[in-house]
């Protein structure tokens, strides 16, 4: 069964701080590898895409690395903000099915001041 | 550019009716996917339209149905609620084949069934 697991489920940290998310899948074969935001009671916000060829990507002060043959990805977040409290979704793409998604379950990260 | 529009934002019914949820797509967009997020728990996918046609459905019973109109809006329908359906009802879209283009989403519907 293709699945995606995220950890930890939760996280606190102080602000400031960096932090490392982690994603380990079993989706096969996959296109792609998303990170998305989702702040409470919102959508998610996508913030990278790393296809199965690309090893690291950033967009501000959040990089997220794929490691395809141990199917695993992390989200780094640099220099921590209050802002960046929020649950952080790690996203597969399987070319099976009509390229269809698995999302994980999440981690919930709370920044505090 | 305007996002994904989702209506309406709140939607309180009892068990045993039936909801209506909508969804504008971003325009230039022709693929709409709706996904369930239940307090607490993760993203599940209900139904994938593109082009008007159902392309693909998740693990729901078919009580869970919906359709997209010509101008790619597209409309879930739940009929015979039940507790379990409160959730966040989550739409998005891409253009079509877009397979390595991010979903964008709304910011949902949350229906509550009482």
């Amino acid at each position: 069964k293709n699945q995606v697991e995220q950890s930890p489920q939760s996280l606190i940290i102080l602000e400031g701080k960096n932090c490392t998310l982690q994603c380990n899948y079993t989706v096969s074969p996959f296109s792609n590898l998303r990170w998305y935001k989702q702040d409470t009671g919102r959508g998610p916000v996508s913030l990278t895409i790393m296809t199965f060829s690309e090893n690291t990507k950033s967009n501000g002060r959040y990089t997220a690395t794929l490691d395809a043959d141990t199917k695993q990805s992390s989200l780094h977040i640099t220099a921590s903000q209050l802002s960046d409290s929020a649950s952080y979704i790690c996203v597969v793409t399987s070319p099976n099915a009509g390229n269809m998604l698995t999302f994980g379950g999440g981690t919930r990260l709370m920044v505090k001041p | 550019e305007a996002g994904v529009t989702q209506s309406p934002t709140h939607l309180i019914k009892t068990r045993g009716q039936q909801a209506t949820l909508r969804c504008s797509p971003i325009s230039g967009h022709t693929s709409v996917y709706w996904y369930q997020q239940a307090l607490g728990l993760g993203l599940q996918f209900l139904l994938w339209y593109d082009e008007g046609e159902e392309r693909n459905r998740g693990n729901f019973p078919p009580r869970f149905s919906g359709r997209q109109f010509p101008n790619y809006s597209s409309e879930l329908n739940v009929n015979a609620l039940e507790l379990e359906d409160s959730a966040l009802y989550l739409c998005a879209s891409s253009p079509q084949g877009s397979y390595n283009s991010p979903l964008h989403f709304g910011n949902g519907t949350r229906l509550t069934v009482t």
